[in-house]
């Protein structure tokens, strides 16, 4: 079976810093992998995607991350963070057999400081 | 709005109690998906349709917990004989075949006491 482990639980940046999140995932065939992002107060809103191809991948509000396969990651970046993405993120992980249900990291919390 | 919908979107029952929650997914979506959110973890894999179809059933999901989707619509998630150890956020999900990508409803946030 699938695992996803998100290594940061907490992290505390200041506006206009670099940010990286890290995800390693514990599969040995073909996966997809995402982000989602939880806002405070909001639902689970997918940020990001990987199936295939380029495996650098763009998602909303200049979020990336690169899934690196040798290293079984897909670490979340944003060069310059803003106040407003205080939120948990979330890495997951589905294999392909005709059912995409999501194994999901803990989640990692960002806080934002102005 | 044409989001997944749950309702209610909170309940707080006695232990022993039976609830029911139920998910409307997005209109053309045929797969509808169950997780669970404790504290400070992931959600976890419950349950899923298609259509109306039960296909996968977690381990998580002990006998006392029914998912329905009677007509490949809406569905709802039985608890039977509540312990305080279901308190828990239930999220419901819904997705196209082969999209990968899941669309979340807020959650149904159950408090047993």
């Amino acid at each position: 079976a699938q695992s996803v482990s998100q290594h940061n639980h907490h992290v505390i940046l200041s506006e206009a810093a670099s940010l990286e999140l890290g995800c390693n995932y514990s599969y040995g065939g073909t996966v997809n992998l995402f982000w989602y992002v939880q806002y405070p107060g909001q639902h689970l809103q997918l940020l990001l995607k990987y199936f295939s191809g380029d495996p650098l991948v763009k998602g909303i509000k200049g979020f990336e991350a690169e899934f690196i396969k040798s290293k079984f990651s897909f670490n979340l970046r944003k060069p310059s963070v803003q106040w407003s993405d205080t939120a948990e993120y979330f890495c997951a992980v589905s294999t392909y057999f005709g059912n995409e249900k999501l194994t999901f990291g803990t989640g990692t919390r960002l806080t934002i400081i102005p | 709005d044409t989001g997944v919908s749950q309702d209610p979107r909170h309940k707080i029952t006695k232990r022993g109690q039976n609830v029911t929650f139920r998910c409307d997914p997005i209109s053309e979506h045929n797969r509808l998906y169950w997780y669970r959110q404790t504290l400070g973890q992931g959600p976890e894999f419950l349950t899923y349709f298609q259509n109306e179809a039960q296909l996968e059933k977690s381990r998580l999901l002990s006998d006392r917990f029914s998912a329905e989707r009677p007509k490949g619509s809406f569905s709802t998630l039985e608890i039977q004989r509540t312990e305080q150890g279901d308190s828990a956020m239930y999220l419901c999900a819904s997705s196209l075949p082969a999209q990968g990508e899941q669309y979340f409803g807020p959650g149904t946030r159950l408090t047993v006491t």
